[in-house]
């Protein structure tokens, strides 16, 4: 079945630099690669996402790229702030899966001041 | 106008007992899902409904789960004879289709006992 894998599960950086988490996924026919942003108690809250046909987007601090030919996408935190400090979630959706997202585990990221 | 609404914020009750958790999507989103989440998990799928068709019901872990959708609005996801391994956050999300942002509501933390 369709699977997600991302790594690292906990990441802590320096505030100010980068942090990048990368996930894998295992259907080529996958097309839309959301990213989401949970808080403690809070709902995971979509931040960035990417389509088949474009290789990077970007907004602001937050960058995703796409690498279709060995089925990963990543996310990229520069100049890292304490509030970046959150559990990211990545995901995928295939249209053969019935459009519904297949998460990754998470990452856990502490920003350290 | 408002974003994804869930009721009740928090349920407890005791095992055996049957509950209903209550969606109200964003106005003009035609699918909703369903998600759960165990407490440092990730994001388990339960349940989609698109439009008029007939719901993706593969991530229901038992007969013990349904959830029906009225009017192409507001879902009802019900669970009956409670386990205690159903103690979880649940999700619920809409958007606009296939390969479009899902915006989650705040869930519904339900603990029983």
């Amino acid at each position: 079945g369709e699977n997600v894998e991302q790594h690292p599960s906990t990441l802590s950086v320096q505030e100010g630099d980068s942090a990048v988490i990368k996930c894998t996924y295992s259907d080529s026919a996958s097309n839309y690669f959301p990213w989401y942003k949970q808080e403690l108690g809070k709902r995971p809250q979509l931040i960035i996402d990417i389509r088949s046909n474009v290789g990077e987007k970007k907004d602001q601090r937050i960058a995703v790229t796409l690498n279709k030919t060995a089925k990963h996408f990543s996310l990229h935190i520069t100049e890292t702030q304490p509030e970046d400090s959150a559990v990211y979630f990545c995901a995928a959706e295939w249209e053969a899966a019935g459009n519904k997202l297949t998460f990754g585990g998470g990452t856990r990221v502490l920003v350290k001041p | 106008g408002a974003g994804v609404s869930q009721s009740p914020s928090n349920k407890v009750t005791e095992k055996g007992k049957d509950v209903e958790l209550r969606c109200d999507p964003i106005s003009g989103h035609t699918a909703l899902y369903w998600y759960r989440q165990s407490l440092g998990q990730g994001l388990e799928f339960l349940i989609y409904f698109q439009g008029n068709s007939a719901p993706d019901k593969s991530g229901l872990p038992s007969d013990r789960f349904s959830a029906e959708r009225t009017g192409g609005s507001v879902s009802t996801l019900t669970i009956q004879r409670t386990q205690q391994e159903d103690s979880a956050v649940y999700l619920c999300a809409s958007s606009l289709g296939g390969f479009q942002p899902q915006h989650f509501g705040d869930g519904t933390r339900l603990s029983i006992l």
